[in-house]
Formats: C-alpha cells, structure tokens, sequence
C-alpha cells in the first residue's frame, strides 16, 4: 500500500525561527501529495498541494514544501514561524492504485512554538 | 459555501447504543469520505463514496459500523451496539471530482462512549 511517514512526532520551534517538516512518501508512480494542517479541535485545512511540474510549491499561510524523487521526500517549510503557527500538520498522498484509491495520511507532526 | 457541515460536534453515549453521526458535503462535491482520528492510529479512511456509491469499504472496522450516502448531500455513518474503543473524532470530508484533489473536511464529531 502507498503510505506517507512524518519521522517526527513533535518538534518545539521558537517564534520567528524557521521550521521544517519531514514527510517521506513510498509510492511506485508520479504522488499526488498534500500537506494539511489541524488546529485544536478543529479540521484539517489544505495548506499546499503538489501534483506535478514545479518542484517548489507555495501554499498558504506563508509555507512552502519541497518535492524531492530522488529522496521520496515532500518536506513542508516556513521561514519564519508565528505563535499560531502551533498545530498538527499531516502529510497525505493520493492513492491511484486500483486496490488502493484513497487519500492516505502520516501519523502527523504536533508543533509547538514557544515566545 | 458553508463548508463540510458534520452533526452532532460531541456526542456522549453509553456502551451498546446506536449512535447516528451526520454529514453534509459542500454543494457540487461528488466524493465524500469518512475518517476516524484516535491517538493511537492516527486519520483513517472508514469509507469514500463517489456519486453517491461506496467505493472502497475496506476501513471500515466491523460490522458495527455502516454508512450510507443516499443522496448527494447527506451521509450517515452509523455504530451498532457501540463499543467504548469507538471512542475518537470523526471527520467527514468532500472533493470534487473523482479523482486526485483536494478534500475539505468538517469539524468532527467527537464521539465518547462510555
């Protein structure tokens, strides 16, 4: 099954220091890949998508996220981060596969910003 | 558009009953699917519909569970008896098309059974 995995399950950033996420993906063909972000007690919000072309893709909120075959890696960045920037963000990737058509997400990376 | 509308936000019941959580897509979206966030295992997709039919079932857990979308803007998912391990939020999220895009997702339900 194609799966996406976040390696880390929580990481404590400093305001207005930068932030990077890891999302390795393992899927046989071109990934359809998403970053979503939840915050508490609510639903998960699409920050960027990436489907093909431009490797480097913006998204809202000030994120960007890179697509890297070589390294089956879409990793989730954001130069400067703000308080409200604390929340749980997840990777995701689409499924094509015949036995296996669904949107698939990682465990998921709780961040912390501290003042 | 107001969004992936999810019913009841918190739903408290005991051990053995049936409990109905409701979901009404953004208009025009033809795929819908239903998640279950638990600590333990994270988001996983319960069941997805496309035009109204179920398409991959595979998630959903037991026989307990059901779900049905009978018309383009309403879906139930249903647990009968529930169980305490049915404990978790339920998210409900729509995409149009059928293919690879975006999905919106509601709030949740938070369901608690003691």
């Amino acid at each position: 099954a194609q799966s996406v995995t976040q390696p880390d399950i929580h990481i404590t950033v400093s305001e207005g220091a930068s932030l990077e996420l890891r999302c390795n993906y393992s899927y046989g063909a071109t990934p359809y890949l998403f970053w979503y972000v939840q915050s508490p007690g609510q639903g998960l919000q699409l920050l960027l998508k990436y489907f093909s072309g431009d490797t480097l893709v913006q998204g809202i909120k000030g994120f960007e996220a890179e697509f890297k075959r070589s390294q089956s890696s879409f990793n989730l960045r954001k130069p400067s981060v703000h308080w409200s920037d604390a929340a749980e963000y997840f990777c995701a990737v689409w499924s094509l596969m015949s036995d296996d058509y669904k949107l698939s997400f990682g465990a998921g990376t709780t961040v912390t910003v501290r003042a | 558009d107001a969004g992936v509308i999810q019913s009841p936000r918190h739903e408290v019941t005991e051990m053995g009953q049936e409990v109905t959580l409701r979901c009404k897509p953004i208009s025009g979206h033809n795929s819908l699917f239903w998640y279950r966030q638990t600590m333990m295992r994270g988001l996983e997709l319960l069941i997805y519909f496309n035009n109204n039919v179920p398409i991959d079932d595979s998630g959903m857990p037991e026989d307990r569970f059901s779900a049905k979308m009978p018309n383009a803007s309403f879906s139930t998912l249903k647990i009968q008896p529930s169980e305490p391990r049915d404990s978790a939020v339920y998210f409900c999220a729509s995409s149009l098309g059928s293919g690879v895009t975006e999905a919106f997702f509601g709030q949740g339900t938070r369901l608690t059974v003691v």
